[in-house]
């Protein structure tokens, strides 16, 4: 059985760091891209980064480049969200998903974890 | 950027048929996928590459996408089907996927 598990959220002060991990099991982790989608409290799905199957190629939304890292350690089985300078418009919750396909225009997210909880807050 | 457009909500009544539009510039030319997200859970696939389901989900749900825009079908709508509902497709000229902004779909 395919799973993801985010762990890592919590309440951190603006300007802060944060790391994010993905625990996947029941698959092949270093046969897929993997991605960060957040949402914010009572908003829609956000697309924030995607890293390649061998770590390589990583890619970022305008609103997070530079401030946050994605990495993964395919022999953990990890996928990491290093966050930083992070702002009030960073609270949200972050889920991992498994992208299916090969990075290209047919692919689709088909499995989530369940998600975990940033508050940026002072 | 590609930009997706759905309508805020869609209600209907148990029994009836409920259709989620997808609106966007030439959308016939990309693949469309759907996910359902009821409250305080994580995103579902429900449908791919159009009208794809994956194994689980019930032939109540089916996608079409036709010109500008794509659309989630789902027949014989149950109280179970609540939630919200979000479209995606892949933004080539930016290279990352694109969501739209959800449809809440309310059984009355």
């Amino acid at each position: 059985e395919v799973q993801l598990v985010e762990s890592g959220g919590g309440l951190v002060q603006p300007g802060g760091s944060l790391r994010l991990s993905c625990a996947a099991s029941g698959f092949s982790f270093s046969s897929y891209w993997m991605h960060w989608v957040r949402q914010a409290p009572g908003k829609g799905l956000v697309w924030v980064s995607r890293i390649k199957r061998d770590g390589i190629e990583t890619n970022y939304a305008d609103s997070v480049k530079g401030r946050f890292t994605i990495s993964r350690d395919n022999a953990k089985n990890t996928l990491y969200l290093q966050m930083t300078s992070l702002g009030a418009e960073d609270t949200a919750i972050y889920y991992c998903a498994r992208l299916r396909g090969d990075g290209g225009l047919l692919d689709y997210f088909d499995y989530w974890g369940q998600g975990t909880l940033v508050t940026v807050s002072s | 950027s590609y930009v997706l457009t759905q309508p805020p909500s869609v209600s209907v009544a148990p029994g009836q048929t409920a259709r989620i539009a997808c609106g966007a510039n030439n959308i016939a030319s990309k693949s469309v996928h759907w996910y359902q997200q009821k409250p305080g859970q994580a995103p579902v696939l429900v449908v791919y590459h159009n009208y794809d389901r994956p194994s689980g989900i019930p032939e109540r749900f089916y996608g079409s996408n036709s010109e500008n825009t794509a659309t989630l079908t789902i027949s014989r709508v149950e109280g179970g089907d609540e939630g919200d509902y979000y479209c995606q497709v892949w933004d080539d000229s930016r290279n990352q996927p694109v969501f739209g902004g959800g449809t809440k779909l309310t059984v009355l």
